[in-house]
C-alpha cells in the first residue's frame, strides 16, 4: 500500500527558531494534509492543502503541495513551547477514497 | 464547537475477552471510521463505515473486528477476542463528506494483558 515517509523523525530547536518538515511518497496523493498529536490525545487538524502547487498558511504554519504531489512540506516559524508534539503528515490517495494514510510523524521538541 | 467524543478514554482487558469501544460522531455527520495507533508508532486506518454499511476495511481488521451504528448518535467497535497485540490507541473520525476533512476523537487507550 501507499506510504507515506517524513523527515526528520524528531527534532529539537530552540524556541524562537523556524521549523521545517517534509513528507514523501513514492505514489501520488490527491490531498495533503497536516495534523499535530499532543501526547493523549487525537490528532487535529493543521492545515489540508488539495491542490499540486498549493501554499497555504494558518498563523506561524506554512504548508506546501507538492507540484509532483508525491511531497509535502510544513514550515513553523518562531517556535513557541505550545509547538511542542508530534506533527504527521496524511493524504487520500485516491479520489473518491475517503481514508487517510498517515505518514510516520515528526517528534518536535524545543528547548528552553 | 462540536466535537468527536469516545469512551473510555482507558480500558484495561485481559486476553481474550471482549472489548466495546464507542464513540459519538459530530451529529450531522455521515462518514465513520476507526483508526489505531500502536504506541510510538503512525495512525493506521481500519474501517470506514458510511450508511450503515463497511466502506473498506484494512487488513488488520480481521474477523476479530465488528463495527456497529445501533442507534442515531452511536459508532462502536467490538474486539471480539483480544490479543496482546490489540493495544494500541484507537481514534475514531468523522466527517460530514468525503471532500471535507475527518474530525478526530480524544482516542480510547486498550491495554491488553
Amino acid at each position: 500500500g501507499q506510504q507515506l515517509n517524513q523527515s526528520p523523525q524528531s527534532m529539537f530547536i530552540q524556541e524562537g527558531e523556524d521549523v521545517s518538515m517534509n513528507c514523501t511518497s513514492s505514489s501520488i496523493f490527491n490531498t495533503w494534509l497536516w495534523y499535530k498529536q499532543d501526547p493523549g490525545e487525537g490528532p487535529v487538524l493543521l492545515i489540508a492543502l488539495y491542490k499540486a502547487g498549493e501554499l497555504t498558511s494558518n498563523g506561524r504554519l506554512t504548508a506546501q503541495f507538492g507540484i509532483t504531489r508525491k511531497d509535502s512540506f510544513l514550515n513553523i516559524s518562531a517556535s513557541i513551547p505550545s509547538d511542542v508534539g508530534i506533527y504527521f503528515c496524511a493524504g487520500h490517495p485516491d479520489f473518491g477514497n475517503e481514508k487517510l494514510t498517515f505518514g510516520t510523524g515528526t517528534r518536535l521538541t524545543i528547548i528552553p | 464547537e462540536p466535537e468527536v467524543t469516545q469512551t473510555p478514554s482507558h480500558q484495561v482487558t485481559q486476553m481474550g475477552q471482549e472489548v466495546i469501544l464507542r464513540c459519538v460522531p459530530i451529529s450531522n455527520h455521515l462518514y465513520f471510521y476507526w483508526y489505531r495507533q500502536i504506541l510510538g508508532q503512525k495512525v493506521e486506518f481500519l474501517v470506514s463505515f458510511y450508511n450503515n454499511e463497511i466502506s473498506e476495511k484494512s487488513e488488520i481488521f480481521d474477523d476479530q473486528f465488528s463495527v456497529e451504528r445501533p442507534d442515531g448518535s452511536n459508532f462502536t467497535l467490538k474486539i471480539r477476542s483480544t490479543k496482546l497485540e490489540d493495544s494500541a490507541m484507537y481514534f475514531c473520525a468523522s466527517h460530514r463528506d468525503p471532500k471535507e476533512t475527518q474530525y478526530f476523537g480524544p482516542g480510547t487507550r486498550l491495554l491488553v494483558l
